[in-house]
């Protein structure tokens, strides 16, 4: 079965732009099911998703965070990675990779998660 | 943007209880709509997906139901490692959006 994990720092300052990897292993992200994609959760409060990635590259983006966000994907390493500029404290959160299975339209692994927290 | 909103936001219940949350969507979502289960610390985890198909592994006292706008996730008998937060999520379109969680507690 699929395993994913998060990896990047933990702190980021305000204005720079917050950089995080997930490598999959168990299966091929080059799959034709699955969207890879990212969700967070700020401390305390509820989730929200961010985008996925195609493997051939498409990306689907929450309009919310559009004008921040790039996801990509680097299917010689099996990873992909998020990129979200100009961050502000109200970026902390967990942020989650998920697979997004496409034929049955759930997220159904999840990475464990990375807590990255915009200070100072 | 399709708004999902749960009922009610914490519920505290015993174990053997039988429960229902329930979620609405804005519009209507068909049947595309998952629920996930989330202990403190952990990743969520994956119940029911397409309104009402177990996940693999999943206890069958877990169960849902519903189509078009109002759903409902049941437990029918609650045991000790149920008491966590639920969320609903629909995946009609994007961009998909999760309900506010209902946290279970222990009565």
């Amino acid at each position: 079965q699929l395993q994913l994990q998060e990896s990047g720092p933990g702190l980021v300052k305000p204005s720079e732009t917050l950089s995080l990897t997930c490598t999959v292993s168990g299966g091929s992200i080059s799959s034709s099911s699955y969207y890879w994609g990212w969700i967070r959760q700020p401390p305390g409060k509820g989730l929200e998703w961010i985008g996925y990635i195609y493997y051939s590259g498409s990306t689907y983006y929450n309009p919310s965070l559009k004008s921040r966000v790039t996801i990509s994907v680097d299917t010689s390493k099996n990873q992909f990675s998020l990129k979200l500029s100009s961050v502000t404290a109200a970026d902390t959160a967990v942020y989650y990779c998920a697979s997004y299975y496409y034929y049955g339209t759930h997220f159904g692994y999840w990475g464990q998660g990375i807590l990255v927290t915009v200070s100072s | 943007d399709i708004q999902m909103t749960q009922s009610p936001s914490s519920l505290c219940a015993s174990v053997g209880d039988r429960v229902t949350i329930t979620c609405r969507a804005s519009q209507s979502i068909t049947s595309y709509l998952n629920w996930y289960q989330q202990k403190p610390g952990k990743a969520p985890k994956l119940l029911i997906y397409a309104a009402s198909s177990l996940q693999s592994g999943v206890p069958s006292r877990f169960s849902g139901s519903g189509s078009g706008t109002d759903f409902t996730l049941t437990i029918s008998s609650l045991q000790p490692e149920d008491f966590a937060t639920y969320y609903c999520q629909q995946s009609y379109n994007t961009p998909y959006s999760f309900g506010q969680g209902t946290k279970l507690e222990i009565k």
